[in-house]
């Protein structure tokens, strides 16, 4: 079983529409919960931060964690056509730095 | 006013090879990453250094060896390149510490070995 599972599949959507995206792990010792958008041919770049279990807002963005399913997401509000990005999760322990990532989800945003 | 930087952006060469790929950041981070992503999109570490000393060692073969020659710079030698080895490499650097140590990512070196 991979540490995060994150279903990769491509997700096209109107504007206007809600994203969700979602991961699962398996390590219960993450504590940190990150979302990274990535443009086409850029380097990831970090969109959300959550420690612990809970739900944090950022404008149309919203994270969810919920540690006793393990389980976070990802929604996306009055999706825009400049959200088309891939989307990756990532978590960490509080031991070091070594971020462990989902395979990403790539969304288009369709005018 | 890049903050982390890599060079090549591009780089084609034959199996056999042996090249480098260079990092720099000019964030007074002191930790340093070098991280593969595959035609899948799929990133995965491969090496972590803080303040120079190497603190994380994925499973990669020996022919990929990293170099960090202050706490700024991070280097990527890889011996003998394999097909396989196609692929985009970032490198990232943060604090060190718990936390919201934000990890930034540079633009990637993209590896094509023909």
């Amino acid at each position: 079983q991979k540490e995060v599972e994150q279903d990769p599949g491509p997700l096209s959507v109107p504007e206007g529409a809600i994203v969700s995206l979602n991961c699962t792990y398996s390590n219960s010792a993450f504590q940190y919960f990150m979302w990274y958008r990535q443009y086409s041919r850029k380097g990831p770049e970090l969109l959300m931060y959550t420690y612990s279990s809970g739900n944090k807002e950022d404008g149309r963005f919203t994270a969810q964690v919920d540690k006793s399913s393990k389980y976070i997401s990802l929604f996306i509000r009055d999706s825009q056509p400049s959200d088309s990005a891939t989307y990756l999760c990532a978590m960490k322990t509080g031991g070091n730095n070594r971020l462990a990532f989902g395979k990403g989800n790539q969304v288009v945003v369709i005018p | 006013d890049t903050a982390v930087s890599q060079t090549p952006k591009y780089l084609v060469t034959q199996m056999g090879n042996d090249k480098s790929i260079k990092c720099e950041q000019n964030l007074g981070h002191d930790t340093m990453y070098w991280y593969k992503q595959d035609s899948k999109k799929f990133l995965k570490i491969m090496f972590s250094y803080n303040n120079k000393e190497l603190i994380i060692n994925e499973t990669v073969p020996n022919r990929f060896s990293p170099k960090s020659p202050d706490k700024a710079h991070l280097n990527l030698h890889i011996n003998s390149l394999e097909l396989g080895d196609s692929a985009v490499y970032f490198c990232a650097s943060s604090l060190s510490g718990t936390g919201n140590t934000e990890a930034f990512f540079g633009q990637g070196t993209r590896l094509t070995v023909v």
